[in-house]
């Protein structure tokens, strides 16, 4: 079993919906967890971070962790054909500072 | 704050022959990582420092690779005798010591021919 699983999409959604991206991780004593966004052939960009349980947003974008059930996803209200790229999860365990990283997931917004 | 800057941005090499690249993270930044991302996988974990000491190594990497961040500031990384296999994004990322968030360069991109 992979530490942290995404699913590798895509996720196709139309302009202005909701895109829901889920993550889930196997080390139950993760901490911190880590959303990234990367576009195809750059490197990734940081969107948010979360620490507790519960919901953190900013903007139209939404993290929500459950440690009990050991996942993490990212909401993305009124999804725009610019936030079509990969969107990677981080997870990093209780006393470490490395990250491990999914797969990521593909997202497509079409017109 | 200019961000994390990578040099070279591309590098086309010969089997067999070493290349280096450099990193230089933000300028506050104390930790600093190196990672390896193929097409369709994320990031993986190669090293990471914490100002010029190297605190933990992947066991998956090859005493081929050598990494150095002298005097806590730009680091390089070095592969020896490079294979195809080794063809690959190299992205250099910092952060403080205050939490996880890491702050990505925009990678190296190698092809070994």
């Amino acid at each position: 079993q992979k530490e942290v699983e995404q699913n590798s999409g895509p996720l196709s959604v139309p302009e202005g919906a909701i895109a829901s991206l889920n993550c889930t991780y196997s080390d139950r004593v993760s901490q911190s967890f880590f959303w990234y966004r990367q576009y195809s052939g750059k490197s990734p960009e940081l969107i948010m971070s979360i620490y507790s349980n519960g919901d953190k947003e900013d903007g139209r974008f939404t993290a929500q962790l459950n440690k009990a059930s050991q996942y993490v996803s990212l909401l993305i209200r009124d999804s725009q054909p610019s936030d079509s790229a990969t969107y990677l999860c981080a997870v990093i365990r209780g006393g470490s500072y490395i990250p491990t990283f999914g797969r990521g997931t593909s997202l497509i917004v079409h017109p | 704050d200019t961000g994390v800057s990578q040099d070279p941005r591309h590098k086309i090499t010969k089997r067999g022959q070493n290349v280096t690249f450099r990193c230089d993270p933000i300028s506050e930044h104390n930790r600093l990582y190196w990672y390896r991302q193929t097409l369709g996988q994320g990031p993986e974990f190669l090293t990471y420092f914490q100002n010029e000491a190297q605190l933990e190594k992947s066991r998956l990497l090859s005493d081929r690779f050598s990494a150095e961040r002298p005097k806590g500031s730009f680091s390089t990384l070095e592969i020896q005798r490079t294979e195809q296999g080794d063809s690959a994004m190299y992205l250099c990322a910092s952060s403080t010591d205050r939490g996880g968030e890491q702050y990505f360069g925009p990678g190296t991109r190698l092809t070994v021919t």
